[in-house]
């Protein structure tokens, strides 16, 4: 079973802080998606990283695959209470069984005024 | 992209007994997985629905206590048989459109209670 360990598993700041979340793993993959999720919401992408060392910038997010392509993190830069929720991050392969995405085991974070 | 309907987005049901949940997806997609979340935690892999094929379980998950159907590219159900407690959860729906690289859209989930 390959796993995808997030930390932290729950985070809670104030408005304009910032925060890293972290998503390690002992396998290779080749590609790492992230994604957010609402209460009584299915997981919404946020971005897909495929290249060793890449990173990437949504706004104030910003996500970097590792050079070895088992690790990612997601930087939120001046975070705002409308980025509360469940950050999920996932590994996926160019080939193999139905090409099934493997999910990490996810930070919650909020975020208050 | 794709929109995924699922249905019923919430259930009570009484130990024993069985829950169809039913996923609709707006256009044809080339793979659909059924997944279980419990709140607040990651999303665990049930099974991948084949089209007109019987599905792939993942271990832990077996046919007879989730049995699966995908009768053409749009449609799935998950049915969960002879419900416990223990089978209380999120159930979500998920379709992709191509490989490893590519989104996964996700229904909202439907929030199963077993009493």
């Amino acid at each position: 079973t390959q796993l995808l360990e997030q930390s932290p598993q729950f985070l809670s700041i104030q408005e304009g802080e910032n925060l890293t979340v972290y998503c390690n793993s002992s396998s290779v993959f080749s590609s790492l998606q992230w994604y957010r999720q609402e209460p009584g919401e299915g997981p919404v992408l946020l971005v897909t990283v495929v290249t060793g060392g890449e990173v990437k910038k949504l706004k104030r997010l910003t996500f970097q695959f590792g050079d070895a392509r088992k690790d990612s993190s997601l930087h939120i830069t001046a975070a705002q209470p409308g980025d509360t929720g469940l950050y999920l991050c996932a590994g996926g392969r160019r080939t193999g069984t139905a090409s099934k995405l493997t999910f990490g085991t996810g930070t919650r974070l909020q975020v208050t005024l | 992209s794709a929109v995924i309907s699922q249905k019923p987005s919430r259930d009570i049901c009484q130990r024993g007994t069985s829950l169809t949940i039913q996923c609709q997806v707006d256009s044809q997609v080339t793979m659909m997985f059924w997944y279980r979340q419990q709140p607040g935690q990651s999303l665990t892999l049930i099974a991948t629905a084949n089209q007109g094929s019987e599905a792939t379980y993942e271990s832990g998950f077996v046919i007879d206590k989730f049995p699966i159907s995908r009768p053409n590219l749009t449609f799935s159900t998950l049915t969960v048989s002879n419900m416990s407690p223990e089978d209380s959860s999120i159930y979500l729906c998920s379709a992709r459109t191509g490989g490893g690289l590519t989104e996964a859209f996700f229904g909202q989930g439907t929030r199963l209670t077993v009493v």
